[in-house]
């Protein structure tokens, strides 16, 4: 089992560029989520997906977008990236069976954006 | 932010010592969890708390959760090098279990 696997590692982007993170989960979870965090701080709810089908915003979504694409896949899209998107990225899933879940991470994407 | 804060920021101690950090938080919750991050590394899971849950023991592992107050303490016992870490808690809310809010989370050094 690889967990929850995140593309690219790293990467650098032009202000106003695009880019897609993509992320995948081979423990048939329901529940997706993407994060990020700024240095020194905690983790910041992007997106989630409840269930496939369904996304929703979550404390930060403003210049994303995401699409679960199916069961095992959450990507997330910056379509003009701004320096204030620099950040590390981190998905995340968990089984979404009843209500109390616990999240399963992915080693995140670093993103920087000049 | 929708979460309050941890404290103390850093922590040091020295090998063998207990390690208490503590969590607050604003809204009503259905669980607080607390995660483990090794520098550079993903979240890893340590210990969920359900709301009508007072005290709860995993190992070398203590959380004291007091909803009055909506505060939280991990204490970490007899701690080890390996122990060197962030440590963060995460509240889901009581109204929709699917949304986190993390944290900024106590930077625990472990000095051999």
């Amino acid at each position: 089992n690889a967990g929850v696997t995140q593309t690219p590692k790293f990467q650098v982007l032009k202000t106003g560029q695009s880019m897609t993170l993509q992320c995948a989960q081979d423990m048939n979870h329901n529940s997706m989520y993407w994060y990020r965090q700024d240095p020194g701080m905690g983790l910041r709810l992007i997106y989630y997906s409840a269930s496939e089908g369904t996304t929703d915003k979550g404390e930060v979504p403003n210049g994303y977008n995401v699409s679960r694409l199916n069961k095992r896949e959450f990507s997330l899209r910056l379509e003009s990236a701004a320096p204030s998107q620099t950040s590390v990225y981190f998905c995340a899933s968990s089984p979404g069976q009843g209500n109390f879940n616990t999240q399963y991470f992915g080693p995140g994407t670093r993103l920087t954006v000049l | 932010s929708q979460q309050g804060e941890e404290d103390p920021q850093a922590l040091s101690i020295q090998e063998g010592e207990n390690a208490t950090m503590n969590c607050s938080y604003k809204t009503s919750i259905n669980n607080l969890q607390w995660y483990r991050q090794n520098s550079g590394r993903g979240l890893v899971h340590l210990i969920l708390i359900r709301s009508n849950e007072r005290e709860k023991h995993s190992g070398r592992l203590r959380v004291t959760l007091d909803t009055s107050k909506k505060s939280s303490s991990l204490l970490i016992t007899a701690s080890r090098a390996a122990d060197t870490a962030s440590y963060f808690c995460a509240t889901a809310r009581e109204d929709n279990f699917n949304k986190f809010y993390f944290g900024s989370g106590t930077k625990l050094n472990v000095k051999p």
